[in-house]
């Protein structure tokens, strides 16, 4: 199964910071990976698909980057509402696996 | 509105089985490929099984292979997972979701809890 290590595990930020949290892969999964922005008590919502294409309906704060084994996801400008858990998802290979989670926190 | 919902958590002891629904609205259920996903404060999520539109193609992780199967029925656009032999480490949050590589609709999820 192919791992997914996000980094941080956990961010302390403040309105209007730019913050960007780091996912990595045990092996090269090319450009197929998503992230996603979960509430407490809520489902995953889609925010980043096939590495850096915005879902429609998501600011355009939000961008992805990256190739390969290294990816990043990038909050331009961080609102109230940013402020949740960030999981990234690997659609290389089945089975399809998340990262841990990186929590987004108000500074 | 496209909206997932499910239905048919609750508590059951170990061995027992359950039966999971997902019933799709606002989208043409019979045109998508759909998952299942499982949550737990442990392992985070856990991707369990997806299945393509006609249902031909399925697949499975390993730690639910043999024990839980997925199903569909287009006509009532409703998708199952049928649970076996469950264990105390199936307990957590259920969720479908749709489509084939990237989930862009999740429904609210339904609990399971496996307990004596």
């Amino acid at each position: 199964d192919i791992q997914m290590t996000q980094s941080p595990s956990s961010v302390s930020a403040s309105v209007g910071d730019r913050v960007t949290i780091t996912c990595r892969a045990s092996q090269g999964i090319s450009g197929w990976l998503a992230w996603y922005q979960q509430k407490p008590g809520k489902a995953p919502k889609l925010l980043i698909y096939a590495a850096s294409s915005l879902q429609s309906g998501v600011p355009s704060r939000f961008s992805g980057s990256g190739s390969g084994t290294e990816f990043t996801l990038t909050i331009s400008s961080l609102q109230p509402e940013d402020f949740a858990t960030y999981y990234c998802q690997q659609a290389n290979s089945l089975p399809y696996t998340f990262g841990q989670g990186t929590k987004l926190e108000i500074k | 509105e496209v909206q997932l919902v499910e239905s048919g958590g609750g508590l059951v002891q170990p061995g027992g089985s359950l039966r999971l629904s997902c019933a799709a609205s606002g989208f043409t259920f019979s045109s998508h490929w759909m998952h299942w996903v499982r949550q737990t404060p442990g392992k985070g999520l856990v991707w369990l099984s997806r299945m393509n539109s006609d249902g031909i193609s399925i697949s499975y992780a390993d730690s639910v292979k043999g024990r839980f199967t997925i199903s569909r029925d287009n006509a009532k656009n409703t998708l199952f997972l049928q649970m076996n032999s469950l264990r105390a480490e199936d307990t957590g949050v259920y969720y479908c979701a749709r489509r084939s590589y990237y989930m862009d609709v999740w429904g609210k999820g339904t609990t399971v809890t496996v307990s004596s």
